[in-house]
């Protein structure tokens, strides 16, 4: 089966802060998402990754940066916490190939700036 | 542009009951079509997919759902809920042309009453 996970399930930041948001696949896949997921709101991309150091933006970059060394592993990064960044996290992978390949999701993590 | 709208935030249902979730999408191309489902505390699973062929598309825990192409929906069924089912439902649309981007519906969540 494959298993993304991520570092922490809850967080707690105050504003300020830098903050490191860590995923981890061990399909091989090529591709990784993160994802801000806020009631109402659905999710919404922050950032991709199609390979090793390569990123895109998503629709909601302002705010973050991301970091991919190695292909298991995607960071998202928060320079200075702000509390409208309390949020869900969601990270996602899926393999390169067709681009209806399914993503597969991490658990979450729920980050709350003070 | 692209998206997904999900018309119910809340459904509430008995358990036994027959249930249909809602799904319209605005895509320019042939769509590909997802639903996830998203259990308290957890991150998205993927339910089914659509990408061609059989318009009628079976998914995991006795999910289903019809792609109507004169309607712009992929409505999600099952025909009788169980109290597990109990959880929140995205639908998606995607990848945009080009890119890996998918586009999630706001999400619908689903209480079960005994």
């Amino acid at each position: 089966d494959v298993k993304v996970t991520q570092s922490s399930r809850y967080l707690v930041k105050r504003t300020g802060e830098k903050v490191f948001l860590e995923c981890v696949q061990d399909m091989d896949h090529e591709n990784m998402f993160w994802y801000r997921q806020d009631p109402g709101l659905g999710l919404r991309l922050i950032y991709f990754s199609y390979d090793v150091k390569m990123k895109e933006k998503g629709d909601i970059p302002e705010g973050y940066s991301v970091s991919r060394e190695k292909k298991e592993r995607f960071s998202l990064i928060l320079e200075s916490a702000s509390t409208n960044q309390t949020s869900m996290y969601l990270c996602a992978s899926s393999p390169r190939g067709t681009v209806q390949e399914t993503q597969y999701f991490g658990p979450g993590t729920r980050l709350l700036v003070l | 542009a692209q998206s997904v709208t999900q018309p119910d935030i809340h459904i509430t249902v008995s358990e036994g009951a027959s249930l249909e979730l809602r799904c319209n999408y605005s895509y320019g191309a042939t769509p590909y079509l997802f639903w996830y489902v998203q259990s308290p505390g957890q991150g998205l699973q993927l339910l089914l997919k659509y990408f061609s062929g059989d318009t009628l598309v079976q998914g995991i825990k006795g999910f289903e759902a019809e792609f109507k192409r004169s309607q712009s929906s992929f409505n999600l069924r099952k025909p009788s809920v169980h109290w597990s089912d109990a959880a929140e439902y995205f639908c998606a649309v995607g990848p945009d042309s080009g890119t890996y981007k998918y586009i999630f519906g706001t999400g619908t969540r689903l209480k079960v009453l005994a």
